[in-house]
């Protein structure tokens, strides 16, 4: 069964101090690793896409790596406005429609 | 570009009742999905159109019918609403080559 699991499920950092956060997915038939933030009472906005182990992309202060087994989002320097829930997700392995996602990391971040 | 609008924002509904979600993009994409999210479970996918004219069964179908009405408008049928329904439910549309998904704000849905 395909899953996705998240951690921390919470996260508060000071204003500058780096941290990551962790997302596991079941293996067989990835197609994509997807990474979301979602503001309070807005839907999801689309970060990165992972493909392959190895792959890194980068957006002012998030990276984000994928292993075989996890997706890491790290995030350097984070400012107030980070404060959202991080969203990761995996193409299905029966179909690429068929997102799953993880019940997501609220981040904090405290001036 | 208002990208994706769902209508109405928020709704509340007695037990048993029906309703319609509506959902409209205009990014010209081919499929388009209907997402339900409650606290500490995720966004679930509940009905998925991979292009017009098609629709298919996410993770939690039970309860609900789906319409791809043409390109651009996907609605979500409650056809007798029950408590466990009440969630958020988020519509969203998908550019065909990076698979990026594109969310609306959010449909607030509570069932007494």
């Amino acid at each position: 069964e395909d899953q996705v699991t998240q951690s921390p499920e919470a996260l508060r950092l000071q204003e500058g101090e780096s941290s990551s956060l962790n997302c596991s997915y079941t293996v067989s038939g990835l197609r994509g690793l997807f990474w979301y933030r979602q503001d309070p009472g807005k839907g999801p906005e689309f970060l990165f896409t992972l493909y392959s182990a190895g792959e890194e992309k980068e957006k002012e202060r998030l990276k984000a790596t994928l292993t075989k087994k996890e997706s890491f989002l790290h995030i350097t320097a984070p400012k107030p406005e980070d404060s959202a829930t991080y969203l990761c997700a995996r193409g299905g392995a029966d179909s690429s429609y068929k997102l799953i996602f993880g019940s997501g990391t609220r981040l904090l971040v405290r001036p | 570009n208002a990208g994706v609008t769902q209508t109405p924002k928020f709704q509340v509904l007695k037990t048993g009742q029906s309703m319609t979600l509506q959902c409209a993009q205009d990014m010209n994409h081919n499929s388009m999905y209907w997402y339900r999210q409650d606290p500490g479970m995720g966004l679930r996918l509940i009905y998925y159109s991979a292009s017009e004219g098609t629709t298919d069964k996410g993770e939690v179908p039970n309860g609900y019918n789906v319409s791809r009405l043409n390109k651009r408008e996907f609605s979500l049928r409650l056809e007798s609403a029950a408590p466990s329904q009440t969630s958020v439910y988020f519509c969203a549309s998908s550019d065909v080559h990076t698979g990026e998904l594109f969310f609306g704000e959010g449909s607030r849905l509570t069932v007494l």
